[in-house]
């Protein structure tokens, strides 16, 4: 049963231009939301992550947006470049146990 | 990566043979995970420790089991009984309290059965 829904599943963006990637999750029991990163062949790294009093954070490039009402949060990415192209992971955790509930991932490609 | 050892980077296995994979890590953190990635899913939690000698059944415990005698370690063994077991195994670990509760992964063992 999966309570964290992922779209897309794959996307392909211009050199400089922004990616997006969305994120909606069901349960209201969550109370952290990290985006991962992952290379091939590689674990995940922590990219970015947000608590839900929160509507919006920015490091660098990268940038959340948290819609707690409408239960969905979304990765932006600026200037998006190819050394970006990797695969992305939302996962929410769940207060109570502190378990990671994942997205199914969305691979992105930056093309030169 | 970093602090985390995963062993070994391939594995190889017939059907019906039971395989360990290692999990070691030197970061001195209490929590530990493993996961396994399938293509176009997500990670999905096999079992988790959050102290040694003691660790809970995670989401698709079925088919595999665990053991956690040292912080260091926490080895996960995929039994004959698990059905589909060729996937992307990973590691992780955690140390509560910390203020971005981050988990970081080992570079993960990839499991083919043959």
């Amino acid at each position: 049963q999966q309570q964290v829904k992922q779209s897309p599943q794959s996307l392909i963006v211009q050199k400089g231009g922004i990616s997006i990637i969305n994120c909606a999750y069901e349960n209201t029991a969550f109370d952290y939301f990290p985006w991962y990163q992952q290379f091939p062949g590689k674990g995940p790294a922590l990219l970015i992550a947000i608590r839900p009093d929160v509507s919006e954070k920015k490091e660098g490039r990268f940038t959340i947006s948290f819609n707690k009402s409408a239960k969905q949060f979304s990765l932006h990415i600026m200037d998006s470049q190819p050394g970006d192209s990797a695969t992305y992971f939302c996962a929410a955790r769940a207060a109570s146990n502190y378990q990671l509930i994942w997205g199914a991932g969305t691979k992105l490609i930056i093309k030169p | 990566d970093g602090g985390i050892t995963q062993s070994p980077k391939y594995l190889f296995r017939k059907e019906g043979q039971n395989v360990t994979l290692s999990c070691e890590q030197n970061l001195n953190h209490d929590a530990m995970y493993w996961y396994r990635q399938d293509p176009g899913q997500g990670l999905r939690l096999i079992y988790y420790s959050q102290i040694v000698n003691d660790f809970q059944k995670g989401d698709i415990a079925e088919g595999y089991s665990v053991s956690r005698e040292k912080k260091e370690s926490f080895p996960l063994t995929v039994t004959s009984a698990q059905k589909n077991p060729t996937a992307f195994y990973l590691c992780a670990t955690r140390t509560p309290g910390r203020p971005t509760d981050e988990q970081f992964f080992g570079p993960g063992t990839r499991l083919t059965v043959l």
